[in-house]
C-alpha cells in the first residue's frame, strides 16, 4: 500500500516556464513533508519543506503548497531551466514517535526543454 | 568540507557472497539510515540508527545487517540471505531523526 504517490512518472516543460510536480498521501499522521531532486547516479539532494501547520513554503525558484483535506502536495518551480531535469522525489513523515522515518513517492522525471 | 561519503560506487557480489558497503559522515550527525532504491521506485527503508550502538530495522531489513559503534559510521552488509540485492543503495543522515535527511552519493550494487 503506498502511502506517498506520485502519479506522474513523467513531465515535460518549456524552459523559463513553470513546472508543476504533484504528489498525494493517505496516511493522516504525516506532518512534515519534503521534496528531493536527484541526477542519476548520485544522492537525492535536499530542496525544500513544510510542516503541516503551514500552506505554502517558498524558497527562491521553488515554492510548496500543501492542501490538508486533501492531502495534496505540489512543488513549483518557476522560471524553469533546464538544469532543473532531475527525478524529483516527495517524502512525508510523521513528527510524532520517537524516530520520524520518511516515506518516499516514485518520483517524478522532470525534462525541462530549451 | 563536510558530507557524507560512500564507498565504493560500484559493487560486484557473487552468489552466496556477504558485502558490506561502507557510509561514513563528518557533519556530527546523531541519526544515519540506509535506503534501497530499485527502478521506477521511491527509496525504501531497510535500517536506521538514533544513536551509536543502537539501531532499528525499517521496512525492508530482511537480508541485510548494519552496526553503529561509531557516530561517524554506519556500514550496511548484504548478506547471501538477500535473494535480490541488486539495486543502488543510498545512505543519509541528519542531526535528529525529526529532521531533514541528507543523501550520500549512493553505491550501487550489482551480482554477478
Amino acid at each position: 500500500d503506498q502511502q506517498v504517490k506520485q502519479n506522474s512518472p513523467s513531465l515535460s516543460v518549456q524552459e523559463g516556464r513553470i513546472s508543476i510536480l504533484n504528489c498525494d498521501y493517505t496516511n493522516s499522521m504525516f506532518d512534515y513533508f519534503l521534496w528531493y531532486k536527484k541526477y542519476p547516479a548520485e544522492g537525492p539532494t535536499f530542496l525544500i519543506s513544510i510542516s503541516s501547520i503551514k500552506d505554502k513554503n517558498e524558497d527562491g525558484r521553488f515554492t510548496v503548497f500543501l492542501n490538508k483535506s486533501a492531502k495534496h502536495l505540489s512543488l513549483h518551480i518557476v522560471p524553469s531551466q533546464p538544469g532543473d531535469s532531475a527525478v524529483y522525489f516527495c517524502a512525508a513523515g510523521s513528527m510524532s514517535g520517537s524516530a520520524r522515518q520518511l516515506t518516499f513517492g516514485s518520483g517524478t522525471q522532470l525534462t525541462v526543454l530549451p | 568540507d563536510g558530507g557524507i561519503t560512500q564507498s565504493p560506487k560500484y559493487l560486484f557480489r557473487k552468489e552466496g557472497q556477504n558485502v558490506t558497503l561502507s557510509c561514513e559522515q563528518n557533519l556530527n550527525h546523531d541519526a544515519m539510515y540506509w535506503y534501497r532504491q530499485d527502478p521506477g521506485q521511491g527509496l525504501r527503508l531497510i535500517y536506521y540508527s538514533q544513536i551509536v550502538n543502537d539501531f532499528q530495522k525499517g521496512d525492508i531489513a530482511e537480508g541485510y545487517s548494519v552496526s553503529r559503534e561509531k557516530k561517524e559510521s554506519f556500514p550496511l552488509t548484504v548478506t547471501s540471505a538477500q535473494k535480490n540485492p541488486t539495486a543502488f543503495y543510498l545512505c543519509a543522515s541528519s542531526p535528529g531523526t525529526k529532521e531533514t535527511q541528507y543523501f550520500g552519493p549512493g553505491t550501487r550494487l550489482l551480482v554477478l
